[in-house]
């Protein structure tokens, strides 16, 4: 049953700290994105890798955000420094995009993070 | 506007019809989804329909496309408690870089109750 993991699922961590989350895409995905969840602004995208490149990242505050993609099998969000305007749950999801416009997005469990 | 829009809230009892609608921005959108997210869990697509298309019915889901006034509606028939959840509309609208991102609503919030 193929599923996207991500790690860790819960994070508690000090404003100022790095936070690194982790993605692990469905084997054979070519596309890769973040999102993140909050109550106010809802699902916002973050970044979005096609073929590990990045594609659009436009949803992402440059200054301390990052994302990458060191091989196929991971994708990495970093945060640093964090600031308690940062909690909420942070989702990887994958997809398979070829020639047609389908674009299903398989999303992982997310990862809620605390930033205290 | 921009926005992909949906009402907030929704309360049925259970064995009734639920209808959720959506209301989205580009008339281009070849493909629309519905996603399900249940508490504590990722989304996960319920359906979809091709913009070709003005129904889809799958089991107790019937999707409604109104292209004209850009309005899509899932319907769930015999609502279930397992049912509740939050739904999202969604539509894929093709960026100037010229690939398809996925333009999510707010959200709405399922209540079945007895």
């Amino acid at each position: 049953d193929a599923r996207v993991t991500q790690t860790p699922r819960h994070k508690v961590t000090e404003m100022g700290q790095e936070v690194t989350m982790r993605c692990q895409p469905i084997l054979g995905h070519n596309t890769v994105f973040w999102y993140r969840q909050t109550m106010m602004q809802g699902l916002e995208l973050l970044a979005y890798f096609r073929n590990r490149a990045p594609l659009d990242d436009s949803g992402m505050p440059k200054d301390r955000f990052s994302a990458e993609m060191p091989d196929a099998t991971l994708a990495t969000l970093k945060i640093q420094p964090s600031e308690p305007r940062d909690s909420a749950v942070y989702f990887c999801a994958s997809g398979l995009v070829g020639v047609s416009s389908y674009n299903e997005q398989f999303f992982g469990p997310g990862t809620r993070l605390t930033v205290l | 506007g921009e926005d992909v829009e949906q009402s907030l809230f929704l309360s049925v009892r259970e064995g009734d019809s639920s209808v959720i609608n959506c209301t989205y921005t580009d008339s281009s959108s070849t493909y629309l989804y519905w996603y399900k997210q249940e508490p504590g869990a990722g989304l996960q697509l319920l359906t979809y329909i091709f913009s070709n298309m003005d129904m889809k019915q799958d089991q107790r889901l019937t999707v409604l496309l109104n292209k004209k006034d850009k309005h899509l509606s899932l319907r769930i028939a015999d609502t279930q408690t397992g049912d509740s959840a939050i739904y999202f509309c969604a539509e894929s609208r093709l960026n100037p870089g010229g690939y398809n991102k996925l333009i999510f609503g707010a959200g709405t919030r399922l209540a079945v109750h007895p």
